[in-house]
This record gives structure tokens, C-alpha cells and sequence, in this order.
């Protein structure tokens, strides 16, 4: 299994500018999670998905933030307007809903770069 | 609710010593529980973890950790260190639904 697949790898961006950041989960997870990660915050979870369906986006810092899942094997983080403190890693994790098999597997992240 | 104290963000042992890294939990459930190992610049990657079974649990690179529902604790250690294990380590607790509770991390030193 190829494992979570994100793009791009790398963005850097100026201020204003919209961005998306795309996340391929594991074939067969049914549950995707948007992370962020800063050294002054940590691993801040954003959003997560269950079966294509956001249900807990409590995370979310404000409406210049949203996410999609629109079928299984896809979904989006989209800024707009972006802006300095934006900067961060963003990570996506897929897992499966089986009790006890929860694991959550994390894609390599997308590194964002708002100047 | 479910939390997460991981105690000493930066942890630097000699290669050879006794890794130890300590992560305390709260949880209004029996909880899973979870180490996951950072390397610069990659995601994070799952050591180990303790889903109700057995105690102790032995994962990946030669780690284990044992749950003390007592001491409400999941401590994560390597009798050796080796260069190699130097990364962060983020300890985190699941409700048993799918939300995840990381701790802080903690970055760990190998001194050769």
C-alpha cells in the first residue's frame, strides 16, 4: 500500500493568495483527520471526516479554513485568504472504524510557507 | 475527556543508555494508547500501541511500553539507545472513537 498520500510537499505562497492542500487517505480507511502542526502549538487536530462526512471541525481557526471530502480516496484543505500565521505543516491521517484498530496512519505532510 | 501529559520536552541520553519517555494520560474511558515517532521532516509514525490486551507492549526499533492504569501512565522505553532513534516522540490517547489526543512531544538527544 502506497500509505496517506498528500500534495504538494512544499508551498509557499504570499499573503492573500488562496491555497489548497490535497490528502489521498489508505485505500478501505473510512475516518481522514486535517492536523496542524507549529512549534508553539503542536499537533492541533483541524477537522475529521467519517465516511466522507465532516464531523467534528471544532478545530478549524476561523472561516478562512474549510475542507472537503468528496468521495473516499480524496479530500482538500483550501485557505483563503492565507496569511502569515498560517505558516505550519499540515498533515493529513486516515484510519479505519474498527474498535481496536484505530491506529491512525499519517501522510508525510505539506509544508506551508505564507510570506 | 481525554488528555495528555508528555513530562520533558527534551530528553538527551548517551548511546547505549536507557531511553526512558514519560507520558501520563487522562481519560473518562478505558483508553487506547499510542507513541508515534517524528524524524525531521516526516509524518509521524506509529511505535506502538496498547488497545485493552496485554500490559506491556513491545513495538517497532525496539521500544516498548507498559500501561499502569494505576499510575495512570504509559511510558515509553529502549534499554539502548542508538543514534539512529533520535526524533521527536508524541504519546497520544483515543476515546475509542476516532479522535485522537496528542501530547507535546518530546524531542530526544542521542549523545555518542
Amino acid at each position: 500500500d502506497a500509505g496517506v498520500i498528500q500534495s504538494p510537499r512544499h508551498e509557499v505562497t504570499e499573503m492573500g493568495q488562496e491555497v489548497t492542500l490535497r490528502c489521498k487517505p489508505i485505500s478501505g480507511h473510512n475516518s481522514l483527520f486535517w492536523y496542524r502542526q507549529t512549534m508553539m502549538r503542536g499537533l492541533e487536530l483541524l477537522i475529521y471526516f467519517n465516511n466522507n462526512v465532516p464531523i467534528d471541525d471544532s478545530g478549524m481557526p476561523e472561516d478562512r479554513f474549510s475542507a472537503k471530502m468528496p468521495n473516499a480516496s480524496f479530500s482538500t484543505l483550501k485557505i483563503q485568504p492565507s496569511e502569515p500565521r498560517d505558516s505550519a505543516v499540515y498533515f493529513c491521517a486516515s484510519s479505519t472504524e474498527r474498535p481496536g484498530t484505530d491506529t491512525q496512519y499519517f501522510g508525510p505532510g505539506t509544508r506551508l510557507t505564507v510570506l | 475527556a481525554q488528555s495528555v501529559t508528555q513530562l520533558g520536552s527534551h530528553v538527551s541520553v548517551s548511546e547505549g543508555a536507557l531511553v526512558l519517555l514519560r507520558c501520563n494520560y487522562s481519560s473518562s474511558v478505558p483508553p487506547y494508547l499510542f507513541w508515534y515517532v517524528q524524524y525531521p521532516n516526516q509524518g509521524l509514525q506509529l511505535l506502538l500501541k496498547y488497545t485493552s490486551a496485554a500490559t506491556l507492549v513491545k513495538g517497532i526499533n525496539g521500544f516498548e511500553a507498559e500501561f499502569k492504569k494505576s499510575e495512570t501512565s504509559f511510558h515509553l522505553t529502549k534499554p539502548s539507545a542508538h543514534m539512529s532513534d533520535a526524533a521527536e516522540y508524541f504519546c497520544a490517547v483515543s476515546d475509542r472513537g476516532n479522535q485522537f489526543y496528542f501530547g507535546t512531544g518530546t524531542s530526544l538527544t542521542v549523545i555518542p
